[in-house]
C-alpha cells in the first residue's frame, strides 16, 4: 500500500549547522502532513504540521516545506543544537487528522560537536 | 500541550499471560484514541482507532480479538494483549485528539515497553 516514506535513514551534521530531513510521500490524496522528533524510549513529539493548501510553515528554529507536484516535504532545523539528536518522522494524514496516522520511516539525526 | 499518560511505562509478562496497558488523556477529553505499535529501529505502525463509546477499528493484519480495545471514557483506553507470545514483545504507544482540537494533532503517550519471556 501507499506510505511515507524516507530520504536518508541517518543524518550527522555539525553543532549550529542548518539540518534538512527529507521525506516523500506517495499517497496523492494526503492533506495533512506532521514532523515529529522521537528520543530514544519514549513517544512521538509533535514539532511541525502543514496542510496541503499550504507550502511552507515556520515555527521556532524549523521550517517544513511541502512540494505536492514531487509529493515531497522537508524539515529544516536551525543553528542545529545537542538536544536536536533524535529520529525524525514525517506522518501523512487524509481528512485533516481526522484518521490515524501513516508514518516514515524515519530519520536518524546525529549532531557532531 | 495537552498531556496524554501510558501506563506502565514497561512491563515484562510471561508467554501465554494477557498485559492491560492503560491511556489516559489528563487535562482534555479524548473522543478519538489511537494505537500503535513501533518495534526496534522501525516506524510507528497504526494498529486501531478507537471511538468513545463504540467498537475499535481495527487495521488489517491486526487481530482484535489478540488486541482487545475499550474506550469506555472520555479520557481513557486499555489495550489488552491477550496470550502474549515473544513476537508481540514492542513498544507500544497511544495518542489521543479531543474536544477542541479536532482536525489538528493528536497528542502521543510515552509509550509502553512490552517484553514477553
Amino acid at each position: 500500500g501507499e506510505s511515507v516514506g524516507l530520504h536518508l535513514p541517518t543524518l550527522s551534521v555539525q553543532e549550529g549547522d542548518n539540518s534538512i530531513i527529507n521525506c516523500a510521500y506517495s499517497n496523492s490524496a494526503s492533506d495533512y502532513f506532521i514532523w515529529y522528533k522521537q528520543e530514544s524510549g519514549k513517544g512521538p513529539q509533535f514539532i511541525i504540521d502543514i496542510r496541503s493548501n499550504m507550502d511552507k510553515r515556520q515555527g521556532q528554529r524549523v521550517t517544513v516545506l511541502l512540494n505536492k507536484t514531487v509529493k515531497h516535504l522537508s524539515l529544516q532545523i536551525a543553528a542545529t543544537q545537542p538536544g536536536d539528536s533524535a529520529v525524525y518522522f514525517c506522518a501523512e494524514n487524509i481528512g485533516g487528522g481526522a484518521d490515524g496516522l501513516t508514518f516514515g520511516k524515519g530519520t536518524h539525526l546525529i549532531i557532531q560537536p | 500541550g495537552a498531556v496524554v499518560s501510558q501506563h506502565p511505562s514497561r512491563v515484562i509478562c510471561k508467554s501465554g499471560t494477557s498485559v492491560k496497558i492503560e491511556c489516559r488523556s489528563l487535562d482534555f477529553q479524548a473522543t478519538t484514541m489511537f494505537w500503535y505499535r513501533q518495534f526496534p529501529k522501525q516506524s510507528l505502525m497504526l494498529m486501531a482507532t478507537s471511538n468513545e463509546g463504540s467498537k475499535a477499528t481495527y487495521e488489517q493484519g491486526v487481530e482484535k480479538d489478540k488486541f482487545l480495545i475499550n474506550h469506555a471514557s472520555l479520557t481513557l483506553s486499555t489495550l489488552t494483549v491477550t496470550s502474549a507470545h515473544p513476537e508481540d514483545s514492542s513498544f507500544y504507544i497511544c495518542s489521543a485528539r479531543g474536544f477542541g482540537r479536532v482536525g489538528t494533532e493528536a497528542f502521543f503517550g510515552q509509550g509502553t515497553r512490552l517484553t514477553v519471556v
